[in-house]
């Protein structure tokens, strides 16, 4: 089984829909994230948590919320979803930081797209 | 100066080849370095990391140079399977303390 899960892998929503990505982990990191990655713009920090009292936003905020109901679980939520926010999203967790080894490991990303 | 940047690309290779690919970085604070590979429509997987004093795995080279803020990956006798996007990723420092800044990626197409 797969570490850092995402559901759904892929979704096609209208504007204006609510809708919520989830990412699950079984690696027991406390860190969670979440990224979008566009064509040409590379991977961009969304929102990210330290554990599950510390959520902190990204470089693209705007437009997103989040949730970290347990260690193991970071869901991202659009309120509203436009057109401009169809990308790819992954989410991400790492171990507590201690000095600077950690890596992050990935999920399997959901495809979205808003028409 | 964008803050992780990486050689533009894509880098056509025959198999067999040598290709490097370079990163820089602005933040000179920055404590950690790493290289992942991310296949088409996939997560970014991490290759490796890199060292201060350099390191090797197998065909694949990882260098960093804190003088000049850049890291480099060297991949030896290029095979089909290399092809794929790399993306070196660096470590902030401060706040948020092993968060990870990601360069948009060079793709590397080895052909046959």
């Amino acid at each position: 089984d797969a570490d850092v899960t995402q559901t759904p892998r892929n979704r096609i929503t209208k504007t204006g829909k609510r809708i919520m990505l989830e990412c699950s982990q079984t690696k027991g990191h406390d860190r969670m994230y979440w990224y979008r990655q566009d064509p040409g713009l590379g991977l961009r920090l969304i929102y990210y948590s330290f554990d599950v009292k510390d959520i902190n936003k990204g470089e693209i905020s705007d437009g997103y919320s989040v949730s970290r109901q347990a260690q193991a679980k970071f869901s991202l939520s659009l309120e509203s979803a436009i057109p401009n926010q169809t990308a790819l999203y992954f989410c991400a967790t790492s171990p507590r930081y201690r000095g600077g080894r950690e890596t992050q490991y990935f999920g399997p990303g959901t495809r979205l797209l808003v028409l | 100066r964008k803050e992780v940047e990486q050689d533009p690309g894509p880098f056509n290779v025959p198999e067999g080849a040598t290709v490097a690919f370079n990163c820089t970085y602005s933040n000179s604070a920055s404590q950690s370095f790493f290289w992942y590979r991310q296949d088409c429509r996939k997560e970014p997987k991490l290759l490796m990391s890199v060292y201060s004093s350099g390191n090797e795995d197998g065909r694949f080279t990882a260098q960093l140079n804190r003088a000049s803020q850049y890291i480099s990956l060297l991949i030896r006798d290029s095979k089909l399977s290399d092809s794929a996007t790399y993306l070196c990723a660096v470590s902030n420092y401060g706040g948020s303390q092993g968060n990870l800044i990601f360069g948009k990626g060079t793709k590397l197409s080895v052909k046959p």
